[in-house]
């Protein structure tokens, strides 16, 4: 098993509709973080939570919210999808010092 | 304001010769600086990375300098192989913040 799961791996929704985005880890580490990937802009933080009961806006949050069910799950919601939000989304965990990221393999969603 | 950035989208590099691959920062609080290898429908896995009071790093076939005056860091790839044909993200974090700011990435392409 993966030790950052992503689901779902792709997904198409259409224009208002609401999704969310899963991710479970298995590395028992605090921190979680939520990215998207724009070609040409590279990865950008959505949000971030350093425990179960600290959750952080990124760079870019307008439009989305996450949850933090459990140490090892952190969701995250487009309340209601729009085209500019259709990218690659990564989940990513990191233990007590921050540097090394363990990203998950990916969800790629389209808003048509 | 793109505090991290990496100003080649592309390299292209025959198998055996030297890849450089560079990153130039704007932050001056930056304490920590990663490199991070993408494969397509994978998520970026962790390469190499350097403390701001080294001036380089090496593993392998890995070597990162870091040129604190002139806010620049390079990744070197001796010799290249086709393996590492993927694409090369520049990352930094913020003393104390344990938040990642990725650059926009480099896709290297090593040919026969």
């Amino acid at each position: 098993d993966a030790d950052v799961t992503q689901t779902p791996r792709n997904r198409i929704t259409k224009t208002g509709k609401r999704i969310m985005l899963e991710c479970s880890q298995t590395k028992g580490h605090d921190r979680m973080y939520w990215y998207r990937q724009d070609p040409g802009l590279g990865l950008q933080l959505i949000y971030y939570s350093f425990d179960v009961k600290d959750i952080n806006k990124g760079e870019i949050s307008d439009g989305y919210s996450v949850s933090r069910q459990a140490q090892a799950k952190f969701s995250l919601s487009l309340e209601s999808a729009i085209p500019n939000q259709t990218a690659l989304y990564f989940c990513a965990t990191s233990d007590s010092q921050g540097h090394g990221y363990t990203f998950g393999s990916g969800t790629r969603l389209t808003v048509v | 304001d793109q505090q991290v950035k990496q100003n080649s989208p592309s390299l292209s590099v025959q198998e055996g010769r030297i890849s450089i691959l560079n990153c130039d920062y704007t932050n001056s609080m930056f304490d920590y600086f990663l490199w991070y290898k993408k494969y397509p429908a994978e998520g970026p896995t962790f390469l190499i990375s350097i403390s701001s009071i080294k001036d380089k790093n090496e593993d392998g076939r890995f070597t990162v300098f870091l040129n604190k005056s002139a806010k620049h860091l390079s990744l070197h790839i001796v010799p290249s192989q086709p393996g590492d044909s993927a694409v090369y993200f520049c990352a930094a974090s913020v003393y104390n913040t344990d938040k990642l700011i990725f650059g926009t990435g480099t896709r290297l392409q090593v040919f026969p």
